[in-house]
């Protein structure tokens, strides 16, 4: 069965510094989406991406972050300089059409930031 | 806005069974079921759309009641592999179509 892939699976970080998770969608899909989930805590939206641009973002996703699909396969998020607050679990997902479709998570990248 | 599920832990023995439950105070176009593993991405459930259906997953099964803006999940028969926490995600009618998730309901299944 095709699934999400991510890599890191875990990285940890000096504070201040640029990280880069990577993602591989699921090869027929056509919406991705990048979640957050800090420890112990609900799993919350942090950026969806169609077409080659955000379609939708939330208040967390500030001037930090960035996402982008740099070819076909590959979809990146950005975070210029790491907060010890942004330390969690970081999902992609994606998803051939929102609304009726499943949205797959991938395994997630744990980010430490020290 | 987030949905609210309840109730926030279940403790069970194995073969009891058990029902979760999700609302929302928006209309909704469809609600997801994921149940996470400590440490694991969340794995996809089910998904109901609006229309009052209901699915089945083995012995895990949902309901979505479209006019009271609510879904359950009930797990029949527990075993101890359905432990984890159980998040609902909805989407709602005439948004953006991305799921918005509660806090999640903890299940731990005893032998």
């Amino acid at each position: 069965e095709p699934e999400v892939t991510q890599t890191p699976s875990h990285q940890v970080t000096q504070m201040g510094q640029e990280v880069i998770l990577r993602c591989v969608p699921i090869s027929n899909h056509l919406y991705f989406y990048w979640y957050r989930q800090i420890l112990g805590q609900k799993v919350e939206f942090l950026v969806s991406f169609y077409n080659n641009e955000i379609s939708e973002k939330s208040e967390i996703f500030d001037d930090q972050f960035s996402v982008e699909r740099p070819d076909g396969s590959n979809f990146t998020l950005k975070i210029r300089s790491t907060k010890l607050e942004d330390s969690a679990m970081y999902f992609c997902a994606s998803r051939q059409r929102p609304g009726t479709d499943t949205q797959y998570f991938g395994p997630g990248t744990r980010l430490t930031v020290l | 806005q987030q949905p609210v599920q309840s109730p926030q832990a279940v403790i069970l023995r194995e073969g009891e069974d058990a029902v979760i439950n999700c609302s929302s105070s928006k209309a909704l176009y469809s609600v997801h079921w994921y149940r996470q593993k400590h440490g694991e991405a969340p794995v996809f459930l089910m998904i109901l759309l609006k229309g009052g259906e209901q699915k089945g997953h083995e012995k895990i099964s949902a309901s979505f009641n479209e006019k009271k803006q609510q879904s359950s999940l009930y797990l029949t028969a527990s075993q101890l592999s359905y432990s984890g926490t159980y998040f609902c995600g909805t989407e709602r009618t005439g948004g953006s179509y991305i799921p918005t998730f509660g806090r999640g309901t903890s299940l731990i299944v005893h032998p």
